[in-house]
């Protein structure tokens, strides 16, 4: 089982410019997320997938659409890239919405 | 308003000493606290969990403590070890997705 894969694993953009970033998951589970992590932040909600076919905001959800395209797949999108969107995105995914999440290995987005 | 706070942004120890972490929370419907660690370069990896109901739970090295009159918890790694050197991040949940904390540092020297 790969678990949790998520591309691309580095990416640079103009400011303006979209793209989207992809997330996959070959455990079966229900739950899906994605979270930025920044310098001194911690770990930041930005969408999250209770279920397929649901989606809902999180902590900093400006700026960003998610896509829960099945059960295994959960993309997010930036349309209008904003220098305050250079981070580190993580993907997890959980058998539910509450419990123990399992991470992807993350995309380093650098927003010139 | 941070409902999980993780309150030392790094921690230095002796190899085979005693690390402690601290943890705390605000929120009284949080049921469920993770640990998780974090290499550079790499997605957090879940360490360990306890539930609301109970007080303490260890594996191998790592033992995590619950207070929930004080809404705090601890984790504790003994012996130290380098390879434990890492980003810890506390996170709870309760009829919510996980909340995490902003980490610590542990820096174990040799």
């Amino acid at each position: 089982n790969a678990g949790v894969t998520q591309t691309p694993k580095f990416q640079v953009l103009k400011t303006g410019q979209s793209m989207t970033l992809q997330c996959a998951q070959d455990m079966n589970h229900n739950s899906m997320y994605w979270y930025r992590q920044d310098p001194g932040m911690g770990l930041r909600l930005i969408y999250y997938s209770a279920s397929e076919g649901t989606t809902d905001k999180g902590e900093v959800p400006n700026g960003y659409n998610v896509s829960r395209l099945n059960k295994r797949e959960f993309s997010l999108r930036l349309e209008s890239a904003a220098p305050s969107q250079t981070s580190v995105y993580f993907c997890a995914s959980s058998v539910d919405w509450v419990g123990e999440q399992f991470f992807g290995p993350g995309t380093r987005l650098t927003v010139l | 308003d941070q409902q999980v706070k993780q309150n030392s942004p790094s921690l230095s120890v002796q190899e085979g000493r005693i690390s402690i972490l601290n943890c705390d929370y605000t929120n009284s419907m949080f049921d469920y606290f993770l640990w998780y660690k974090k290499y550079p370069a790499e997605g957090p990896t879940f360490l360990i969990s306890i539930s609301s109901i109970k007080d303490k739970n260890e594996d191998g090295r790592f033992t995590v403590f619950l207070n929930k009159s004080a809404k705090h918890l601890s984790l504790h790694i003994v012996p130290s070890q380098p390879g434990d050197s890492a980003v810890y991040f506390c996170a709870a949940s309760g009829y919510t997705p996980l909340v995490f904390g902003k980490g610590t540092r542990l820096s174990v020297i040799a």
